[in-house]
């Protein structure tokens, strides 16, 4: 089993939508869930970060963890055309390790 | 913004050969991680290096990788003898600790191998 999955997209939304972006995780031991934007040929950068279970919003940004269903959102209110780039999600447990997901491409058009 | 930077941005190099990817990690972080994307694949943990010595690495990261902090500024990751499949982004990272935070990735080398 894949320890994050996500669902690869491409997600197309118009400028002003709400964006719902998801993730599940199999490893029980993560407690850190981080959230990444990519653009193309460029690094991760990161976006969210939260620890255990709960809300966190920053801005526009809302990430979301739920630890008893092992799943991780991140929801972006009024997108915008500079919001259209590839998302990661990560987790980790107690160690350096990051797992990423594979990414959801989403394009925001105006 | 305070970032990591990475050279070179592109580097092209034949089957066989060494190559030494560099990065500068942020000033005052303490922890330092090599990642690497394959095109098309996720993001893989290469590596963690705190204390100048590594403190857990993946199963790729075998005898031909190996990385150093010569000084206090630098950190390489070596490949001995590259393999075609060694083409892809490698992408440094750092933290100021492990216990919260994110991480701070690099820009990333594109290594093309032929």
């Amino acid at each position: 089993q894949k320890e994050v999955e996500q669902d690869p997209g491409p997600l197309s939304v118009p400028e002003g939508a709400i964006v719902s972006l998801n993730c599940t995780y199999s490893n029980s031991a993560f407690q850190y869930f981080m959230w990444y934007r990519q653009y193309s040929r460029k690094g991760p950068e990161l976006l969210m970060y939260t620890y255990s279970s709960g809300n966190k919003e920053d801005g526009r940004f809302t990430a979301q963890v739920d630890k008893s269903s092992k799943y991780i959102s991140l929801f972006i209110r009024d997108s915008q055309p500079s919001d259209s780039a590839t998302y990661l999600c990560a987790g980790r447990g107690s160690n350096y390790k990051l797992t990423f997901g594979k990414g959801t491409l989403l394009t925001v058009n105006p | 913004e305070p970032e990591v930077t990475q050279t070179p941005s592109h580097q092209v190099t034949q089957m066989g050969q060494e190559v030494i990817l560099r990065c500068v990690p942020i000033s005052n972080h303490l922890y330092f991680y090599w990642y690497r994307q394959i095109l098309g694949q996720k993001v893989e943990f290469l590596v963690s290096f705190y204390n100048n010595e590594i403190s857990e690495k993946s199963e790729i990261f075998d005898d031909q990788f190996s990385v150093e902090r010569p000084d206090g500024s630098n950190f390489t990751l070596k490949i001995r003898s590259t393999k075609l499949e060694d083409s892809a982004m490698y992408f440094c990272a750092s933290s100021p600790r492990t216990g919260s935070g994110g991480y701070t990735f690099g820009s990333g080398t594109r290594l093309t191998v032929v």
